[in-house]
């Protein structure tokens, strides 16, 4: 059964520090998905990685996918508040969709 | 335009009661699903139809049937709701291997 970790499942942050959030996936699959969803709202997508080595880029946030080592980042750059939400990562095997836990961001000024 | 839209935003009932939830989306895309959120904002696929067709179908009780009168469209139906029951469902698409696109969530409450 396909199994996705991430960590660390709640994360306080400084305003303007850096940080990385981490997706272990337990089989097999190269289709990672990174969703924002802010409290009590729907979740948007934030990254599609399609491939080993995929690295995508928007604003401060930055995901990456190593499909040997079933690991995919989401990296955090000199936080700003607005970035507070909780961070899902997604897999993909055959059309079963199975997400992390979640990682609930603070980020503090 | 919402791209993917459901009714009712908040459901509040008692428990054995059926009730439904429906789910448009405009996109056209051919893959719908549908999602339990529960207190814990863990999220657990329930279901997904590609061209009208079920492929996914997860442990869930059969309680909860998916119907989907055409690509547009995927309702939710529970029948004999339970107090278990209570929690966030999200609808979303997707076109092939891309992003999925959630509706705002529909708030189930079993009293």
């Amino acid at each position: 059964e396909l199994k996705v970790e991430q960590n660390p499942l709640f994360l306080s942050m400084q305003e303007g520090k850096n940080y990385t959030i981490y997706c272990n996936y337990s089989t097999t699959s190269d289709r990672l998905y990174w969703y924002r969803q802010d409290p009590g709202k729907s979740l948007e997508s934030l990254f599609v990685l399609l491939s080993n080595g995929a690295v995508k880029q928007e604003g401060r946030l930055m995901a990456s996918l190593d499909t040997k080592a079933r690991l995919s980042t989401l990296h955090i750059t000199a936080a700003v508040h607005d970035l507070s939400a909780t961070y899902f990562c997604a897999v993909d095997n055959n059309n079963d969709m199975r997400f992390g836990a979640g990682t609930r961001l603070t980020v503090k000024p | 335009d919402t791209a993917v839209s459901q009714t009712p935003k908040y459901l509040v009932t008692q428990m054995g009661n059926d009730k439904s939830i429906k789910c448009e989306q405009n996109l056209g895309h051919d893959t719908m699903y549908w999602y339990k959120q529960d207190s814990k904002k863990f999220l657990k696929i329930m279901f997904s139809y590609n061209n009208k067709e079920l492929i996914i179908n997860e442990t869930v009780p059969n309680r909860f049937s998916p119907k989907s009168p055409d690509k547009a469209h995927l309702n939710l139906h529970i029948n004999s709701l339970e107090l278990g029951d209570s929690a966030v469902y999200f609808c979303a698409s997707s076109q092939d291997l891309y992003e999925q696109y959630f509706g705002p969530g529909t708030r189930l409450t079993v009293t």
